[in-house]
């Protein structure tokens, strides 16, 4: 089994949309769990860190549950320019950082 | 947020020569870095963590005398492909930790590397 697994879609939605993705993992141990989004042929950047309690950050939220070992993120009224492969990220403790191979979302007008 | 660049951003080569990509933290120290690969729709890989002034930790399955690691300085580290050959096409990332939340990592734009 994979360490992280997400759907790798691609998820195709119109403007305005509420669209929601899973990741989950296998290692128990992981202590800090995030999202990344990454555009085509660039770099990742942080969307949001990923908390127990659940976070939310304008239109995304992002939630953790450790029972079942999934974290998800929710968007909101999809733009356009959420089009992007959104990775699903944790850290295993020290500098050991999984990433997930991505789910992708096209946003359609 | 802190800032890494990579240069070359694009590099083409032909078999068997080095290609070295160079990672600098443009406004910040960072004693580590990490050096990542991707593969098209595949998710990166950790190759190696690069830390200032000792060697390099490899992982599991990544050749250390075909990716060579320096980091000579708190700004800059480099990864030198060496005698590239078309499977080592890849886009190639840099990352360091941030100062605040070590957790988080910053990466650098990415270098694509293209084997002829």
């Amino acid at each position: 089994r994979k360490e992280v697994e997400q759907d790798p879609g691609p998820f195709n939605v119109p403007e305005g949309a509420t669209v929601a993705f899973n990741c989950t993992y296998s290692n128990s141990a992981s202590q800090s769990f995030f999202w990344y989004r990454q555009d085509c042929r660039k770099e990742p950047k942080l969307l949001m860190s990923v908390y127990s309690s659940g976070n939310e950050d304008g239109r995304f939220t992002a939630q953790l549950n450790r029972a079942s070992q999934y974290i998800s993120l929710l968007i909101r009224d999809s733009k356009l320019s959420d089009s992007a492969t959104y990775l699903c990220v944790l850290n295993t403790g020290g500098f050991k950082t999984i990433f997930g191979a991505g789910t992708r979302l096209f946003v359609k007008a | 947020g802190a800032v890494v660049s990579q240069h070359p951003s694009r590099v083409i080569c032909k078999s068997g020569t080095s290609v070295k990509i160079e990672c600098r933290s443009l406004d910040f120290q960072a004693t580590t870095m990490f050096w990542y690969r991707q593969f098209p729709k595949k998710s990166l890989m950790l190759m190696a963590t690069s830390n200032e002034g000792s060697k390099a930790t490899y992982e599991q399955g990544v050749e250390k005398d075909k990716f060579l690691i320096n980091h000579a300085s708190l700004t800059l580290s480099t990864l030198t492909v060496t005698s590239a050959h078309p499977e080592d096409s890849s886009f190639y990332i840099c990352s360091a930790p941030g100062l605040a939340d070590y957790n988080e990592q910053f990466f650098g734009p990415g270098t694509r590397l293209t084997v002829l």
